[in-house]
This record gives C-alpha cells, sequence and structure tokens, in this order.
C-alpha cells in the first residue's frame, strides 16, 4: 500500500530534550516536506526536499533541521524543543512528475511542556 | 501574512444539498489550486485541483471554480453526503517549493 508513515504520532517531551520525528514513503517521491498545523493558520511548510541531500528551509523553519540521506526518508529533528513548537506535524511527499498533489502521512502530535 | 484565506471556520449544510466552500488568495504568481479533505486523526488527502490556465474542473460530485481577476476559488460538493463531514484545505502554488494553506473550513453534513 502506498503511504507516508510518520512516527511518533504522539509525543509530550519536556523542554530542551533533543527528539526526532521519522518520515518515510514507499512511492519513491522526490519531493518531501514537513508542515506543521497550529489553529487559525493552516498548515505551514518548515522544511522541504527535492531529492537525495538536496533540502531548503520553507516558511518557519527556525528551531528545526532536517536531512535527506535517502530517498525514502526524510526525518525531523528538534534539537532543543521549546513549548512554541507544540504542534501538529505532518510529512507529506510528492512525485514531481506527475503535479503537484502531495500525500500525507497521519500526523504527529508533538507537546512540549 | 496569510496569502490563502478561507473566511468560513464552518459550514453545515443538509445532505443532498449543495456544499460551497470559498477560498481567497492574494498572491497573483499563484497558478495552481488544490482542495484537500482532512478527517481527525488523519493526514489531509488530495481531493482535487485545477491549473490557473482553467476555470472549472469537475470530478465526480466535486466541482473546483477558479476566478482570477477576482483571486477566489470555491469548491461545491453536489450532492453532499454525512461522509463528507471534514476539514477541507484550500491550497495555492507558485512552484513545487511554496505551497500555501488556508486555515481550513469544517464542514458538517446532516442526515
Amino acid at each position: 500500500e502506498a503511504q507516508v508513515t510518520q512516527n511518533p504520532r504522539y509525543l509530550i517531551t519536556v523542554t530542551g530534550k533533543k527528539l526526532t520525528v521519522t518520515c518515510s514513503q514507499n512511492m519513491n517521491h522526490e519531493y518531501m516536506s514537513w508542515y506543521r498545523q497550529d489553529p487559525g493558520l493552516g498548515l505551514r511548510q518548515i522544511y522541504y526536499s527535492m531529492n537525495v541531500e538536496v533540502t531548503d528551509k520553507g516558511d518557519v523553519p527556525e528551531g528545526y533541521k532536517v536531512s535527506r540521506k535517502e530517498k525514502r526518508n526524510f526525518p525531523l529533528i528538534l534539537e532543543s524543543p521549546s513549548p512554541n513548537q507544540t504542534s501538529l506535524y505532518f510529512c507529506a511527499s510528492s512525485l514531481m512528475a506527475s503535479g503537484r498533489e502531495l500525500f500525507f502521512g497521519e500526523g504527529s502530535r508533538l507537546t512540549v511542556l | 501574512d496569510q496569502q490563502v484565506k478561507q473566511n468560513s471556520p464552518s459550514l453545515s449544510v443538509q445532505e443532498g444539498r449543495i456544499s460551497i466552500l470559498n477560498c481567497d488568495y492574494t498572491n497573483s504568481m499563484f497558478d495552481y489550486f488544490l482542495w484537500y479533505k482532512k478527517y481527525p486523526a488523519e493526514g489531509p488527502t488530495f481531493l482535487i485541483s485545477i491549473s490557473s490556465i482553467k476555470d472549472k474542473n469537475e470530478d465526480g460530485r466535486f466541482t473546483v471554480f477558479l476566478n482570477k481577476s477576482a483571486k477566489h476559488l470555491s469548491l461545491h460538493i453536489v450532492p453532499s453526503q454525512p461522509g463528507d463531514s471534514a476539514v477541507y484545505f484550500c491550497a495555492a502554488s507558485a512552484n513545487w517549493n511554496d505551497m500555501r494553506f488556508g486555515a481550513g473550513t469544517r464542514l458538517t453534513v446532516k442526515p
């Protein structure tokens, strides 16, 4: 089954404790990106990647890091989480040749205390 | 700055009637527009899209209309079904690395 898989789905952590949210897709998509969803603001892009070893900042990259060492994986790293990073995070991917439609993961709800 | 706006946080319609969800944008460089549907505890799923060279695109019960002069697009669902109850996000894109989303409209279809 074609899918984007994120882990963990739910996480409660404390300020400053490094964490990684993993994202993996099995559709051989070149494009992957991370979004955060906050009430009243819709989805805002954090980082994106057009291919392996090619990443760039989106609208709200502060406090986040990403890497793209393999085509299928695009982890989101919070080196020192803060309460303002409490949010619902979505990973998405797309096959660039087929249009701009994104396939989303199920989301990761992160709470930073 | 929110370049894509969905001014109605919620909409309630009766089963079998038409649902019209609206979206406004400010950036004239947007050339591709999409609607996504989101159920609770799931990720958004792509519903329908339209290129700026068209003014209408239909897919079954779903039709998207684009009015470039007004910088406005709308999603029509006819007839509405209870299973259509979800949050609908409008999105607009100028290129691959610049897709902007609205805040979403929660549609409730009452039986």
